[in-house]
């Protein structure tokens, strides 16, 4: 069975800084992973994809995330915070055995200081 | 524009009383899903649908009901609404879900329903 563990359910950063979300999976098979984010009040827009073409993936809005099977993690980068990127994020995983399950994390708000 | 359009944006209703949530993709997608979310929890798969009249459970099916007899069409359905349903509600739509190429999926911008 697949799941996904979002460590922090709340972050907090100074604009500039660097951002780190994390994301841990557990599937028996190869996953394909997904972060995805929600602003306030709205519905969830796919910030990046991991394919397995590359482990290192580039998304939207200057995030990019890492695919580690040693550590069966897909955290979320960004390397300087900007206010506009206060909003809570999700990480998911699809296993293609099951192709239509998909299996969400609790989601990590990111709250960005001035 | 391409979209996945739901509705009622708001509902308030009363314990029993059936209602029904559309959801409407106009991208031609194969893939459609329904998610509820909470507070703490995260988004959870109500059910999902492959195709036109291929449709499965998700993690948490109990009291809900789905139907996918056209491929732009997958509306959620809660015969009998309890106080425990009360969620905001999310469809999403994706033309695949693996592989190469562009996918992902598309979401709706949420149904908030209350159950009194």
């Amino acid at each position: 069975a697949q799941s996904v563990t979002q460590l922090g359910s709340h972050v907090s950063v100074s604009e500039g800084a660097l951002v780190l979300l994390r994301c841990n999976y557990s599937s028996s098979v190869p996953p394909y992973l997904f972060w995805y984010v929600q602003y306030p009040n709205q519905g969830l827009q796919l910030l990046l994809k991991y394919t397995s073409a590359a482990t290192l993936v580039k998304g939207i809005n200057g995030f990019e995330a890492e695919f580690k099977k040693s550590e069966t993690s897909f955290h979320l980068t960004k390397p300087s915070a900007h206010m506009s990127d206060a909003a809570e994020y999700f990480c998911a995983v699809i296993e293609n055995t099951n192709a239509g399950k998909s299996t969400f994390g609790d989601g990590t708000t990111l709250t960005v200081k001035p | 524009e391409a979209q996945v359009t739901q509705n009622p944006r708001y509902l308030i209703t009363v314990t029993g009383k059936k209602l029904t949530v559309t959801c409407s993709q106009n991208m031609n997608h194969e893939y459609m899903s329904w998610y509820r979310q909470d507070p703490g929890l995260g988004l959870r798969q109500i059910y999902y649908s492959m195709n036109v009249e291929v449709t499965d459970k998700g993690d948490v099916p109990e009291g809900y009901k789905v139907s996918r007899k056209e491929k732009r069409n997958f509306p959620l359905i809660l015969e009998s609404p309890s106080p425990n349903q009360t969620s905001l509600y999310f469809c999403a739509s994706s033309p695949k879900l693996f592989g190469e190429g562009d996918y992902g999926y598309t979401f709706g911008s949420g149904t908030r329903l209350t159950v009194v």
